[in-house]
């Protein structure tokens, strides 16, 4: 099955940096998703985007469907401690059933 | 409250020894999955359900079972458990038709076979 490239893989940052992280596809996606896992949680959905180009905000966090329609970006904006997480993306194309994730990117923040 | 809850949390078994995952959510939702999550391959589905009686295979279904006798339940079966099947699982559900395309996750369970 597919699978989508994220990077970095890990992430060690410092409180009050911006944080940027990307996600690469050989196939195109009608829709991205970013997600955030916290330690021993299941993941839980920050943004959605749905179009091509789109540039979507939640809080400090933006996220951009890329207009290949084949990348997707997030970013994070002035880091706090509980930014700490894996950070997946998921692209859904077709069945709207089936969500094919990225390999995820492990963000570290110290004080 | 809204949620998806698996059970067990927690579970280490012996090769062969056929188990099962529950998973139950209080939604009424449409849609159901299964995914596996393994360091550095992200997680990868193994099974999905759009509705009662309606499943099919993700990317990576062989050596599971899954059935979907009511909505609200989507237990994954695994009847001879092999030591490649260690690893983390989370059942998803979804509205059908929503313009929020996002899952909702339970907290997984963490699977161990020796």
């Amino acid at each position: 099955g597919q699978q989508l490239n994220q990077s970095p893989q890990s992430m060690f940052i410092q409180e009050g940096e911006d944080v940027s992280m990307n996600c690469t596809s050989s196939s195109i996606f009608n829709t991205w998703l970013w997600y955030k896992q916290d330690p021993g949680e299941g993941p839980v959905l920050l943004i959605a985007l749905y179009k091509a180009g789109e540039l979507t905000s939640n809080g400090r966090l933006t996220a951009q469907f890329g207009i290949t329609r084949k990348d997707s970006f997030l970013n994070i904006s002035a880091s706090i401690p509980s930014d700490v997480g894996i950070y997946f993306c998921a692209g859904q194309t077709g069945t709207a059933s089936k969500l094919t994730f990225g390999t995820g990117t492990r963000l570290q923040v110290t004080l | 409250e809204a949620q998806v809850t698996q059970n067990p949390r927690y579970l280490i078994t012996v090769t062969g020894k056929k188990l099962t995952v529950t998973c139950s959510q209080n939604m009424n939702h449409e849609y159901m999955s299964w995914y596996r999550q393994d360091p550095g391959l992200g997680l990868r589905q193994i099974y999905y359900s759009m509705n009662v009686e309606v499943t099919d295979k993700g990317d990576v279904p062989e050596g599971y079972k899954v059935s979907r006798k009511e909505k609200r339940n989507f237990p994954l079966i695994l009847e001879s458990p092999s030591p490649n099947q260690t690893s983390l699982y989370f059942c998803a559900s979804r509205y059908a038709g929503s313009w929020n395309y996002g899952y909702t996750f339970g907290s997984g369970t963490r699977l161990t076979v020796v």
